[in-house]
């Protein structure tokens, strides 16, 4: 069966300090990455998909990247942290297609001070 | 761009009673709708779905029915159980980019015995 882990599950980080949240899903070969942001009032923001090895769309101009360096690996980072990077961060998979479901890991909440 | 509107919560509710949730969507074309929710302390978990217009997605006595006239998915369940209290979030997958998965904002749902 497909298992999906995300780690730290809990991160407080200074602000200007680098980030490093990693995602790898277990049991699926080449599936669609994507990690979300969600913070209060704002809902689900999706910040980056992968839909392959090296390939990364960013969705919202900020202060974060993505990287994809194996097939079921899920990089997301940041050189800086801001205070308002803080909220909590979901990765996904899902198989590429239409009308596929998604897969969410436990999540990651990030506090930045 | 494409995007999901959802009605603002939290939506409060005694046990038995009809729920209804509100989303509506803006998009190119004609998406893939969904439903998720997020229990307390969990991660989110696709509840329904909807790939074409006049398309019912149904699932653990939710409803919610794909019209395009309206551009609406609303959520509805005849009678709410304390179980149910969770948030929910409505998503859409573009017809052109079926690796996107848009969510709304989410509705937090709060059911009383």
């Amino acid at each position: 069966s497909q298992t999906i882990h995300q780690w730290p599950a809990t991160l407080v980080q200074p602000v200007g300090s680098p980030l490093s949240l990693e995602c790898t899903v277990e049991g699926t070969s080449n599936p669609n990455l994507y990690w979300y942001r969600q913070a209060a009032g704002r809902g689900l923001q999706l910040l980056f998909y992968s839909v392959g090895i090296g390939q990364i769309s960013s969705e919202v101009p900020q202060n974060l990247s993505a990287s994809r360096p194996q097939d079921r690996q899920f990089i997301l980072s940041s050189k800086k942290l801001l205070l308002s990077d803080s909220g909590f961060y979901l990765c996904a998979w899902s198989v590429w297609g239409r009308d596929t479901e998604a897969f969410f890991g436990q999540g990651t909440r990030l506090t930045v001070v | 761009g494409d995007s999901v509107t959802q009605m603002e919560g939290p939506v409060t509710l005694s046990e038995e009673a009809f729920l209804t949730i509100n989303c509506t969507y803006t998009a190119t074309g004609y998406p893939s709708l969904f439903w998720y929710v997020q229990y307390p302390g969990e991660g989110l978990q696709l509840l329904l779905k909807a790939t074409k217009a006049d398309d019912k997605g149904s699932n653990k006595g939710f409803e919610a029915t794909y019209r395009k006239e309206t551009t609406s998915f609303h959520l509805e369940k005849g009678s709410v159980q304390v179980s149910d209290s969770a948030v929910y979030f409505c998503a859409l997958s573009p017809p052109y980019n079926t690796d996107k998965l848009i969510f709304g904002t989410g509705t937090r749902l709060q059911v009383f015995p």
